[in-house]
């Protein structure tokens, strides 16, 4: 079985600024992936960011960076210049063994002008 | 264009009417999932087909039903909707592989009266 943990509920970041959202996962299987999806209030998950448990670099994509620590099982995500079209809720999601993702229960990011 | 569409946005259904949902995908993409979202809580997985081959979750109540006809389309039945199904309803599909990410349709918004 697969779990994904987000702890924080809700956070806030100013405009411009830079902001890391938490993820720690469990599971047993060796080779996994981790995704971060955006959802704003229209409804719609938007894939962000994917790292492999076997990539030696952490992922990058734009604004978006993931700082994966394999050890701690830890997947973060770091947005860097936070924009106010950031506001959204932001969910971890893990694939091991099989194609099926489990997501976390999400973090609300609020950006402030 | 969207790539995965849900219809319609909006379903206001009574208590005890049976609902389908629908999904649609341009992607060709083998897998397509259902997952059901509440408020402040993970996207819990429903079902999910492999192709033909659908592939239903232990704790999926026996009240949700789905078919897919073709590789383009999917449904979701609720056969006796109650109060505690209102939710958001995400259809998604993907590639299949624990690296590849899933694609989103916009969700259906279902409430219960």
């Amino acid at each position: 079985a697969q779990k994904i943990t987000q702890t924080q509920p809700g956070m806030f970041v100013q405009e411009k600024e830079a902001v890391t959202l938490d993820c720690t996962y469990d599971t047993s299987d060796p080779s996994y992936g981790l995704f971060w999806y955006k959802q704003p209030s229209s409804g719609e998950m938007i894939f962000l960011i994917y790292q492999g448990s076997y990539d030696q670099q952490n992922a990058t994509e734009g604004r978006y960076s993931l700082n994966f620590q394999k050890a701690r099982k830890s997947a973060n995500l770091v947005i860097s210049a936070s924009q106010l079209g950031d506001s959204a809720m932001y969910f971890c999601a893990v694939t091991g063994g099989s194609y099926i993702p489990t997501f976390g229960r999400g973090t609300s990011l609020i950006v402030h002008p | 264009d969207a790539m995965v569409i849900q219809n319609p946005r909006y379903q206001v259904t009574q208590f005890g009417k049976p609902v389908t949902l629908s999904c649609s995908q341009t992607l060709n993409h083998n897998v397509m999932y259902w997952y059901q979202q509440k408020s402040s809580q993970a996207p819990k997985l429903l079902f999910h087909y492999y192709d033909k081959d659908f592939n239903n979750e232990a704790d999926t109540p026996d009240n949700f039903q789905s078919r897919r006809p073709n590789t383009s389309f999917c449904f979701l039945d609720i056969r006796s909707p109650g109060l505690g199904d209102a939710a958001m309803y995400l259809c998604a599909t993907s590639m299949g592989g624990t690296n590849t990410e899933a694609f989103f349709g916009q969700g259906t918004r279902l409430t219960v009266v």
